[in-house]
């Protein structure tokens, strides 16, 4: 059974940095992982998918990478900025169309 | 603008009532999802249709129920053998099941309470 860990759980950081965010799951048969973005009392936002084949994707200040031998995936924050406070949820897809969520990285970029 | 609207946003039950949350899309998806999202837990999935008139059960179907009759429509009723309804429930939506780059789009929410 897929199970999918997310490491901090909780992150603060000063505006400007760049920070690292921690996916891993159990099981590396998957077939691709999707990272969101969640604003308190929202749904949630797509921000990446990275398919089994791709190593990463990128989009403006985010980079998100891919390793199925480890069982990892990682979401690189650019310059980070106050607007980018959130909670970022990583799912992985194992080809059902099924995603299996971790619990979340609650994120505080303060001036 | 396309996309995800659940309705309401807020919604209360009293013990032993049926409710009934609404989920509508405008986006042609082929694929919708119904999710539960309580504190300190990922999300985890209720049903999931794939296309109209078929459904599957997820992984914590017990107690609710869902019907697919519109493509765009996919309600989820929360009945009185769901003993704890408390929660932040979910509906995404993609465009076709099975297909590469198949990302979910979500709606905003109803948040459930027990009266």
């Amino acid at each position: 059974k897929q199970e999918v860990t997310q490491i901090p759980a909780a992150l603060s950081v000063p505006e400007g940095e760049n920070l690292v965010l921690n996916c891993s799951f159990t099981d590396s048969a998957i077939y691709n992982l999707q990272w969101f973005r969640q604003d308190p009392g929202k749904g949630l936002t797509s921000l990446l998918l990275i398919q089994s084949s791709q190593r990463e994707q990128t989009s403006g200040r985010l980079n998100a990478s891919l390793d199925k031998s480890s069982g990892r995936s990682t979401l690189y924050i650019a310059a980070s900025q106050p607007g980018d406070s959130a909670t970022y949820l990583c799912a992985a897809e194992g080809g059902t169309d099924k995603l299996i969520f971790g619990t979340g990285t609650r994120l505080q970029v303060f001036p | 603008d396309g996309g995800i609207t659940q309705s309401p946003k807020y919604l209360f039950r009293k013990e032993g009532q049926n409710v009934t949350l609404s989920c509508e899309q405008n986006l042609n998806h082929d694929a919708m999802y119904w999710y539960r999202q309580d504190p300190g837990q990922g999300l985890r999935l209720i049903y999931y249709s794939q296309i109209v008139n078929d459904f599957q059960k997820g992984d914590i179907a017990e107690g609710y129920s869902v019907s697919r009759e519109k493509k765009e429509s996919f309600p989820l009723t929360v009945t009185s053998a769901q003993k704890n309804p408390t929660a932040f429930y979910l509906c995404a939506s993609s465009i076709e099941a099975g297909r590469d780059m198949n990302p979910q789009h979500f709606g905003d929410g109803t948040r459930l309470s027990i009266l």
